[in-house]
């Protein structure tokens, strides 16, 4: 698999569901970022995680991270039909100019 | 609050002319970004620029890119001969220093590039 992978590609929920993205990867990182794209827009950063932090939360998102399994899980809670969008993990390695290594992305519907 | 914006939203050329896509990055950053998104798939990796020069490029931006910051405010992607396959999305980002290394970047809305 390709540096942060995210599974499911797809979700499906209803209004007031949680939903729960998670994404691998393979190298080291010095952190890894969520982002949001809503259709045919920009990326929106949503929060960082670095590589010695385990858990971190922003609103009604929560974040954790596991460097020894190389994985990384976002969990929206409490969804709204306005978090319907796509979310992409992304990670940065130390010692490099700070790109971001994107992955496939999970496309969430929240249904009203 | 600050954005990074770009100019145009969408570019229709025909294949083999040049294009240049713009942006303005946010004023007080100093490391600058181009991605591309291909339609349905995942956005990628172009070019890194810090201090008036490239510090990082990826395979893709091959001799037919070039990146320019040719003032103090604007950050520049020319492609100079299009490909079919060069059609695509077209991110800039930026960030500052400021906070801790490597931390988040900001993106543009994007160009979506059409090449006929």
């Amino acid at each position: 698999s390709q540096q942060g992978e995210e599974d499911p590609q797809a979700l499906s929920i209803q209004e007031g569901e949680n939903a729960t993205m998670n994404c691998s990867y393979k190298t080291s990182i010095n952190n890894l970022q969520w982002y949001r794209q809503n259709s045919g827009r920009g990326l929106v950063h949503l929060i960082l995680i670095r590589s010695n932090e385990r858990e971190k939360h922003s609103g009604r998102l929560r974040v954790t991270l596991d460097t020894s399994k190389k994985s990384s899980s976002l969990l929206i809670t409490a969804s709204r039909a306005a978090d319907t969008a796509s979310y992409f993990c992304a990670t940065v390695s130390s010692g490099n100019t700070g790109k971001l290594i994107f992955g496939q992305g999970t496309t969430l519907q929240v249904k009203p | 609050e600050p954005e990074v914006t770009q100019t145009p939203s969408h570019q229709v050329t025909q294949m083999g002319q040049e294009v240049i896509l713009r942006c303005v990055p946010i004023s007080n950053h100093l490391y600058f970004y181009w991605y591309r998104q291909i339609l349905g798939q995942k956005v990628e990796f172009l070019v890194s620029f810090y201090n008036n020069e490239i510090s990082e490029k990826s395979e893709i931006f091959d001799d037919q890119f070039s990146v320019e910051r040719p003032d103090g405010s604007n950050f520049t992607l020319k492609i100079r001969s299009t490909k079919l396959e060069d059609s695509a999305m077209y991110f800039c980002a930026s960030r500052s220093t400021s906070g801790g290394a490597y931390n988040e970047q900001f993106f543009g809305p994007g160009t979506r590039l059409t090449v006929l």
